[in-house]
């Protein structure tokens, strides 16, 4: 099973400020690595697919980058609306898994 | 609009069954995979099962492997999770995702709210 990492698990940061949150994998994933945001006591949403391609409909401000075991999440420019927990999520191989989870708070 | 209704979710005594269903809409149920995830209170998101778009190919957890089987009704556009030897280690709010693909496996682009299941 592959394992997925994230850090930090809680970020509180001002409004405006840039966050940037990791997943690493246990093993190469190729871009199969998938970013989601669940804000509190909604379900998840789809922001970055295969590791960079943002979803419809996602504010530009949300962007992913990286491929094989390393990648990343940035928020330019947190805003009030964007507290939730960010997840990653491997479909490479089976059984699919998912990181964690990285708390974004507001300061 | 896409949209994902589950249902039958409930509270149950460990080692009885439960039958989950999701009910889609709005958009075309058999050009897509379909998945089940879940989330323990408090917890994080837990892959649990997943279903080609003709049924063809079938993946479980290994934490549900033999007592979860997944299976789809494409003409009446629903997706359903038999539940079978449950274990309060199974107590979760359960999500019908959309993968945004059919034959293969991605990205899951729709959720519904979710259906509760308590084991105890």
């Amino acid at each position: 099973e592959i394992v997925l990492t994230q850090s930090p698990d809680f970020q509180s940061v001002t409004p405006k400020e840039k966050v940037t949150i990791t997943c690493r994998a246990s093993q190469s994933i190729d871009t199969s690595l998938h970013w989601y945001q669940q804000k509190p006591g909604q379900s998840p949403k789809l922001l970055i697919k295969y590791a960079s391609q943002s979803f419809s409909g996602v504010p530009s401000r949300f962007s992913g980058s990286g491929s094989g075991t390393d990648f990343t999440l940035t928020i330019n420019g947190l805003e009030a609306e964007d507290v939730a927990t960010y997840y990653c999520h491997q479909s490479r191989n089976l059984p699919f898994t998912f990181g964690p989870g990285t708390k974004v708070d507001i300061k | 609009e896409a949209q994902l209704v589950e249902s039958g979710g409930g509270v149950v005594q460990p080692g009885r069954s439960l039958r989950l269903s999701c009910e889609a809409s709005g958009f075309t149920f058999d050009d897509y995979a379909m998945h089940w995830v879940r989330q323990a209170p408090g917890k994080g998101l837990e892959w649990v099962s997943g279903i080609s778009w003709n049924s063809a190919g079938v993946e479980y957890a290994d934490s549900v492997k033999g007592r979860f089987t997944i299976s789809r009704d494409n003409a009446r556009g629903s997706l359903f999770l038999q539940m079978n030897g449950l274990r309060p280690e199974d107590t979760a709010l359960y999500y019908c995702a959309k993968d945004t693909a059919f034959s293969s496996y991605a990205s899951f682009d729709v959720w519904g709210q979710g259906t509760m299941v308590a084991v105890s």
